[in-house]
């Protein structure tokens, strides 16, 4: 069975400093890696993907994702985190063996707090 | 553009009751999922109709969930009787079929609070 493991509940940084939320993940095929964020009373917001090819993906509103297939990691960054990025973000995973549908297994949720 | 559209946005029923909640999907995407979050837990699969069809239901968590999408388009999504644990946030999000498929979009969620 596929897994996400989003190990901090919560991150804290100052703004303008760079901000990493860890995701770790577990399939028994290649996975498709997805990152969303959810701000107040809004529904989930597609970030990024990986899917294949470089390892770095880029995203929406500056986001960027690196998929390391060795340490099985799809941590999410931004070099310079604005109050506005505060949110809570999902990682996700499909494995590509299910077949057409998106089931998405999803992390706990990181509640990330960007402060002046 | 649209979004996806859930109603009611909170409900606040007693144990035993019946709740309906439903989902307007982006128009024109035949994919349509149930996701709920249960206390602050990950987000779990509930079911994924394609068009008007169940393609898979294996995260209805008992028969006391059922779920709808006559004609395609809308969805439903009943709970009869419900039950404390039935509570949590019921997240909604539709797709394209083909090259599109892969990026869900969500709606902002019902929360269902079972007294």
């Amino acid at each position: 069975a596929q897994s996400v493991a989003q190990p901090e509940d919560q991150v804290n940084v100052a703004e303008g400093n760079p901000l990493t939320v860890k995701c770790t993940y577990s399939v028994s095929g290649n996975p498709y890696l997805f990152w969303y964020v959810q701000y107040p009373n809004r529904g989930l917001q597609f970030l990024l993907k990986y899917i294949t090819g470089d390892n770095l993906v880029k995203g929406s509103y500056g986001f960027e994702a690196e998929f390391n297939k060795s340490q099985t990691s799809f941590h999410l960054k931004k070099p310079s985190a604005l109050v506005s990025d505060s949110a809570l973000y999902f990682c996700a995973v499909r494995d590509t063996f299910t077949g057409g549908g998106n089931k998405l297994t999803f992390g706990t949720g990181t509640q990330l707090k960007v402060e002046l | 553009e649209a979004g996806v559209t859930q109603f009611p946005s909170h409900s606040v029923i007693e144990k035993g009751q019946t709740v309906t909640l439903r989902c307007d999907p982006i128009s024109g995407h035949d994919n349509l999922y149930w996701y709920r979050r249960v206390m602050g837990k990950e987000i779990k699969f509930l079911l994924h109709f394609v068009k008007e069809s169940k393609q898979d239901e294996s995260g209805m968590p008992n028969n006391r969930f059922l779920a709808e999408r006559t004609g395609g388009t809308y969805s439903t999504l009943k709970v009869q009787p419900a039950e404390l644990e039935d509570s949590g946030v019921y997240f909604c999000a539709s797709s394209l079929l083909g090259p599109g498929a892969n990026v869900l979009t969500f709606g902002a969620g019902s929360r269902l609070t079972v007294l």
